[in-house]
């Protein structure tokens, strides 16, 4: 199975801030990778697909780059509605493999 | 609009089954797979497998081989997801989430839409 390792495991930031979020596949994944935010007793919901590619919906304060085995998701602005936790996927083989997730707290 | 909507809430004992349901509405049914993803309490996510409503294929992680199945009944665009033997670390929150994917110079998948999640616990 592919290992997915996200860093930090949380962190607290302001509304105005940029925050970056780092994934690492331990192999190649080309640019399959996919990153979700979840609030606390909801679903996660997808933002960023195939790597760098918004979601229709998303704002575009979110970002996503990499390819490879390192990848990021950046925030460029952030707003009070974006905490929670934020998880990268891998979709290069099966099983599809998460991170064990960033929590963002909104200070 | 595309939605999932999913099954209520089970409370289950060690050794039972469950199943649960996963109705889709605002789009094709058959064009695209339906996945499954649980959630155990604090923790994170955990991809269970995959299936495709057009084939009938699925894809199991390798973790809930010989214990999970998952079906559907085009009919009534719902899918299903059946984990048996049940113990204590199956309590967790279970999604679906419609696949959805295209190919450029490599092929993407990623799951757009989810349902809201169902609740199984497993206590004796």
């Amino acid at each position: 199975d592919i290992q997915m390792t996200q860093s930090p495991s949380s962190l607290s930031a302001s509304v105005g801030d940029r925050i970056t979020i780092t994934c690492r596949a331990n192999q190649s994944i080309t640019s399959s990778l996919n990153w979700y935010q979840q609030g606390p007793g909801k679903a996660p919901r997808l933002l960023i697909y195939a790597a760098s590619s918004l979601q229709s919906g998303v704002p575009s304060r979110f970002s996503g780059s990499g390819s490879g085995s390192d990848f990021t998701l950046t925030i460029s602005s952030l707003q009070s509605e974006d905490s929670g936790t934020f998880f990268c996927q891998q979709t290069y083989s099966t099983p599809h493999t998460f991170g064990q997730g960033t929590r963002l707290e909104i200070k | 609009q595309v939605q999932l909507v999913q099954s209520g809430a089970e409370v289950k004992k060690p050794g039972a089954s469950v199943k649960v349901s996963c109705k889709a509405s605002g789009y094709t049914f058959s064009n695209y797979d339906i996945n499954w993803v649980r959630q155990a309490p604090g923790q994170g996510l955990e991809w269970m497998g995959w299936m495709n409503p057009n084939s009938g294929n699925t894809g199991y992680a390798q973790k809930f081989q010989g214990s999970v199945t998952m079906t559907m009944n085009t009919s009534v665009t719902t899918a299903y997801m059946q984990l048996n033997s049940l113990t204590s670390d199956d309590t967790a929150v279970y999604y679906c989430a419609r696949g959805q994917h295209y190919s450029s110079i490599y092929y993407y998948y990623y799951m757009d839409v989810w349902g809201k999640g169902t609740t199984v616990t497993v206590s004796s």
